[in-house]
């Protein structure tokens, strides 16, 4: 099945620097990559997507890009503000057996010091 | 606001009592699902519905059973609670059960004693 890896599991930044967080996947047939945002006690929340048919995406501070070959996707965040103090999560879909399989990565600990 | 509703917002339970979460969506979705969160886990699957009517095995069925009478509710059960089933539960739903974001709720904070 689907292995998604993700790191690191912490990162700690300045206000102003940028943040990135890597993912890896194993099966190729996953065509599609969000990213979550979860602050403590919420909800998780789609911050960003990309498809397997795109290399990158961009919304504003943030930025995904995707290497299909190499199987791996990023989260790129510019100009950090303590508001981006969160866990993030990456995730690879697939249909399988009619239904849309999600693996998750474990997440990462953004903290942005002021 | 419009989007998915879950109830209660926490719960104790003794170990070996049942359990409904409740799960209701107003964004008329087809697909729901129904996750676990664990630390150093993540989130893992544990049942889902493409769409009314229809009901499949995610990740981690295991002592869990879920129906779907309608398109709005998505009601997950624990017949006998264990202390392992201690989680964070989260529904989610889609618009469609092709890759497509999901919409969570706020979640159900879970501790079987």
């Amino acid at each position: 099945g689907e292995n998604v890896e993700q790191h690191p599991s912490t990162l700690s930044v300045q206000e102003g620097d940028s943040a990135v967080i890597k993912c890896t996947y194993s099966d190729s047939a996953s065509n599609y990559f969000p990213w979550y945002k979860q602050e403590l006690g919420k909800r998780p929340q789609l911050i960003i997507d990309i498809r397997s048919n795109v290399g990158e995406k961009k919304d504003q501070r943030i930025a995904v890009t995707l290497n299909k070959t190499a199987k791996h996707f990023s989260l790129h965040i510019t100009e950090t503000q303590p508001e981006d103090s969160a866990v993030y999560f990456c995730a690879a879909s697939k249909n399988s057996g009619g239904y849309q399989k999600v693996t998750f990565g474990i997440g990462t600990k953004l903290q942005v010091i002021p | 606001t419009a989007g998915i509703t879950q109830a209660p917002t926490s719960q104790i339970l003794a170990a070996g009592r049942s359990m409904t979460l409740r799960c209701t969506q107003d964004m008329r979705h087809n697909a729901m699902y129904w996750y676990r969160q664990d630390l150093g886990l993540g989130l893992r699957l544990i049942h889902y519905s493409n769409t009314a009517g229809t009901t499949g095995k995610g990740e981690v069925p295991d002592g869990y059973s879920v129906s779907r009478a309608n398109t709005d509710d998505f009601p997950l059960t624990l017949a006998s609670a264990v202390p392992s089933q201690t989680s964070v539960y989260f529904c989610a739903s889609s618009d469609s059960p092709t890759v497509q974001p999901q919409h969570f709720g706020d979640g159900t904070r879970l501790s079987i004693l």
